[in-house]
């Protein structure tokens, strides 16, 4: 069993660019979770999925997107990536959205330049 | 606002010394309260997961307590080991998932 995989591990993008950060879960959880990590800062929620079809804006959505096309897969798009998007970004999913566990992925360092 | 605030910031200790990590709240309503461990590189891995109604759960070598009247947890680490080098993170919830706070980490170096 995998749990959580995400991919690339690290990208180093042009500011301007499009980027899909890519994210998938075998344990057929219905949460999905995105969330970035900075420096002295905790864990931010960009958006969210309590289910299949369905997305929700977390605490830091703007320059973001996501689809939840399937319960296994939910990528983040970024749509002209700026500088301050910099940041390692973590997948999480947690088998309901209620008070559960999250299980996070490996995370993708992304570098906008 | 919601915050979460952890201390010590960092913190080196020798290697099968204990140490005891702190997490303050103002998270209202509160829901649950979590440590979770993150290695250098690695996403994070839950601990603990903790309720209104308990004030303490522990994982092996880590014991984790809760006051939710003075909004407070600990966790502490016995007999350390060069692996429990690593950021832990408490995170409080106030009901939903979208509705995390997460504190920034006390990173912890465990030297022989």
């Amino acid at each position: 069993i995998a749990g959580i995989t995400q991919a690339p591990t690290s990208q180093i993008l042009a500011a301007g660019r499009r980027m899909t950060l890519r994210c998938t879960q075998d344990m057929r959880h219905n949460a999905m979770y995105w969330y970035r990590q900075d420096l002295g800062l905790g864990l931010r929620l960009i958006h969210y999925s309590n289910t299949a079809g369905t997305t929700g804006k977390g605490e830091v959505p703007d320059g973001y997107s996501v689809s939840r096309a399937n319960t296994d897969d939910f990528p983040l798009t970024l749509a002209s990536a700026v500088p301050s998007q910099t940041s390692v970004y973590f997948c999480a999913s947690s088998y309901t959205a209620g008070d559960y566990e999250q299980y996070f992925g490996p995370g993708t360092r992304l570098t906008v330049t | 606002k919601n915050q979460v605030e952890q201390s010590p910031q960092s913190l080196i200790i020798l290697e099968g010394k204990n140490c005891t990590l702190q997490c303050n709240y103002t998270v209202s309503p509160f829901s649950n309260l979590r440590w979770y461990k993150q290695d250098t590189g690695r996403g994070p891995v839950s601990l603990t997961i903790m309720t209104f109604s308990e004030n303490t759960k522990s994982n092996g070598r880590y014991t984790a307590t809760l006051d939710a009247d003075t909004k407070q947890s600990s966790l502490h680490i016995t007999a350390s080991q060069l692996s429990d080098s690593a950021s832990y993170i408490c995170v409080v919830s106030d009901g939903g998932y979208q509705k995390v706070t997460f504190g920034i980490g006390t990173k912890l170096q465990v030297i022989p």
